[in-house]
């Protein structure tokens, strides 16, 4: 089974303020495999990036993402007060065929 | 715009089967690259993975629920569904129906969710 780890579980910061939050997996994931979610509180999640670091559509350009192999990272470039949420990676491939981090949760400082 | 809604009983009892359906509108679940799966997430916990399955009837199950899960397609009705059997409290979770893309990698359309509740 493909683990995935997300670090930090919580990370707590300022609107404006730069975001970075990693998710590790336990064995090396496909770049093209690789997703990043975000759901707020009673909402479903949302698409962000697909294949490590491709937007989804009308996902704004403040979110990126990069990695490859087991070390893949979500970056948020400048927080707006709606960007607090939990996120969460997940990857495809592997045995179950679709696994999730545990998700960080991002708060305001 | 594609919309998905899940409907079903939101309380089972322990030992019977979970029954959902996911309706599709706004495109058709016959196309492709798409999956259409269920994911679910116990209160205050993270996100399961239960099952994918192509229009075709193709289907994939996480080997942590294959015993107990069954995913089926209904085409002429837009429409797909999960079966859970042997239910007990760790079942009880929000469950969602989304569509994946790019042949089930990633989920890019979710339904609202569902919260299924397993009590006597």
């Amino acid at each position: 089974e493909i683990v995935l780890t997300q670090s930090p579980g919580t990370l707590s910061l300022s609107p404006g303020e730069r975001a970075t939050l990693s998710c590790r997996a336990s064995q090396s994931v496909t770049s093209s495999y690789l997703a990043w979610y975000q759901q707020k509180p009673g909402q479903a999640p949302r698409l962000l990036i697909y294949g490590a670091s491709t937007r989804a559509t009308g996902i704004p350009d403040r979110f990126s993402g990069s990695g490859s192999g087991t070390d893949f990272t979500l970056t948020i470039s400048r927080l707006e007060p709606e960007d607090f949420a939990v996120y969460y990676c997940q990857q495809y491939g592997g045995s179950p065929l679709i696994t999730f981090g545990q998700g960080t949760r991002l708060e305001i400082k | 715009q594609l919309q998905l809604q899940e409907s079903g009983p939101g309380l089972v009892k322990p030992s019977e089967t979970l029954s959902l359906t996911c309706t599709v509108s706004g495109g058709s679940i016959s196309s492709s690259p798409y999956y259409w799966g269920w994911i679910r997430q116990p209160p205050g916990k993270g996100l399961e993975w239960i099952g994918s399955i192509y229009y075709g009837g193709s289907t994939n199950y996480n080997p942590s629920l294959k015993s107990r899960v069954t995913i089926s397609v209904d085409t002429s009705k837009n429409q797909f569904s999960l079966k859970l059997s042997s239910v007990t409290a760790a079942d009880t979770a929000v469950y969602y129906c989304a569509r994946l893309s790019g042949y089930g990698v990633r989920s890019d359309y979710w339904g609202q969710g569902t919260l299924v509740t397993v009590s006597s």
